[in-house]
């Protein structure tokens, strides 16, 4: 089945300790979007990818970075974790403006 | 801008009550309109979707019915399950001004009861 995968599922990490979440994709979509959700909150945007040209909100702080080597790969790369990074972190892709397929998510705990 | 508006949860019911889940928009083109459905632990799922005024989306008993003039996408299920209980994220996708980027709602948690 065609899908979006999310690795690993559960990270835990250090404070200041450089971690990656990676997300592949099966559905060759053009636009790949990481997402970070915080509990009862919705999933806010960090950044998206339409094919190679990256796009970052605003308000997405420096410490978050991200790479797309090809179509099926995204990584997010987080550089030095405080406390207050612990999430779900969420990757979508998406055929232009149309339904999005979610990851199941990668639950990140920073100790 | 774009914006959703959802209404706050919990909503709490028992099995077999009917659900209305209200979800209004603002946007300034002609949006797609999506539910999406959020198990514990889970990703995001797409429920159903509307592309146009007057189009409804249906699925596993869900409804929901795109209101031009009431500017609304409200969901709606007859009779709901245990197995309903999730959060209810209500989104819309306009790219007549050349964005792609979806907006959504804050989220609406679903609690069912035996």
């Amino acid at each position: 089945d065609a899908m979006v995968i999310q690795n690993p599922r559960y990270q835990v990490t250090q404070f200041g300790k450089p971690v990656t979440l990676s997300c592949s994709q099966t559905l060759n979509h053009n636009v790949m979007y990481w997402y970070q959700q915080k509990s009862s909150q919705a999933p806010k945007l960090l950044f998206h990818y339409y094919d190679k040209d990256f796009n970052n909100e605003a308000d997405t702080p420096d410490n978050f970075q991200s790479r797309r080597p090809n179509t099926s790969f995204c990584f997010l790369d987080i550089r030095s974790p405080g406390l207050g990074d612990a999430a779900m972190y969420l990757c979508a892709t998406s055929s232009q403006a149309s339904t999005q397929y979610f990851g199941p998510g990668t639950r990140l705990t920073v100790l | 801008g774009n914006s959703v508006t959802q209404m706050e949860g919990p909503v709490t019911l028992s099995e077999e009550a009917f659900l209305t889940i209200n979800c209004t928009y603002t946007a300034t083109g002609y949006p797609s309109l999506f539910w999406y459905v959020q198990y514990p632990g889970e990703g995001l799922q797409l429920l159903l979707k509307a592309t146009k005024a007057d189009d409804k989306g249906s699925n596993k008993g869900f409804e929901a019915t795109y209101r031009k003039e009431t500017t609304s996408f409200h969901l709606e299920k007859g009779s709901v399950q245990v197995s309903d209980s999730a959060v209810y994220f209500c989104a819309l996708s306009d790219s007549s001004g050349g964005s792609y980027i979806p907006t959504f709602g804050r989220g609406t948690s679903l609690i069912v009861h035996p």
